[in-house]
């Protein structure tokens, strides 16, 4: 499968522990997007990297978040000291650089849920 | 600031009918794009249809194809002979042109769109 990965699908945790999640985009995709999606809400854009570099992070992305691309492929997404408020879903997406409106493709997903 | 918004948050039609989902943009820009993204229950979002604002032609693809009003910042989007795989949360979504931009979507609430049998 060649498509965007995301682990786990699934993370239950107690309020107050560290959570990360990794993404696995499309080999030859350049840029990779973190976006939280929350019940009843479309998905909100939290960070981007072209390569390995941390080009934007959104006001959502409290001090609590930290998110890494190491070497331009995988990115990891930590979570410290979770809230109940941080339950939603993560999705992560990947696309090609060059021109503008390239098509995003998203992973299923990580569904966090705080206890 | 960019806003989009989709003021239905759900539809039901029957299969084989037509359905309009509607979604409505905010922005001060030129150069932008616009899509629709299909969300299907416990499925990754995919990619419906894009439109070029540059563009004036209406984009089609297959059974879905969009009314692109730039003037009056309305982008709907219609699916013809609807069929059960088309039951999914739909999403609009809004990305500013290429010119040192990170491409980022900014999506509006989704309708919930539910063929029915």
């Amino acid at each position: 499968d060649t498509g965007v990965s995301q682990d786990p699908r699934h993370k239950i945790t107690k309020r107050g522990q560290n959570v990360t999640f990794r993404c696995d985009p499309i080999s030859e995709h350049n840029r990779l997007y973190w976006y939280r999606q929350t019940l009843g809400q479309g998905p909100e854009f939290l960070t981007y990297f072209q390569n390995e570099a941390q080009l934007e992070k959104s006001r959502l992305l409290s001090d609590r978040f930290s998110a890494e691309r190491p070497k331009g492929s995988f990115s990891t997404l930590e979570i410290q000291r979770t809230e109940q408020g941080d339950s939603a879903m993560y999705l992560c997406a990947s696309s090609l650089g060059g021109s503008g409106g390239t098509e995003a493709f998203f992973g299923q997903g990580t569904r966090l849920t705080v206890v | 600031a960019q806003t989009v918004t989709q003021s239905q948050p759900e539809m039901s039609v029957q299969e084989a009918e037509t359905v309009t989902l509607s979604c409505t943009y905010d922005t001060s820009e030129n150069n932008y794009y616009l899509f629709w993204y299909k969300q299907p229950p416990s499925r990754q979002m995919i990619l419906v249809i894009r439109q070029e604002a540059y563009k004036q032609q209406n984009a089609t693809e297959n059974r879905f194809s969009v009314n692109f009003q730039k003037a009056a910042k309305s982008f709907s989007l219609k699916i013809s002979d609807s069929q059960l795989g088309d039951t999914a949360m739909y999403f609009c979504a809004f990305m500013k042109g290429y010119g040192g931009a990170t491409n980022k979507l900014i999506f509006g609430t989704g309708t919930l769109l539910a063929v029915q049998p």
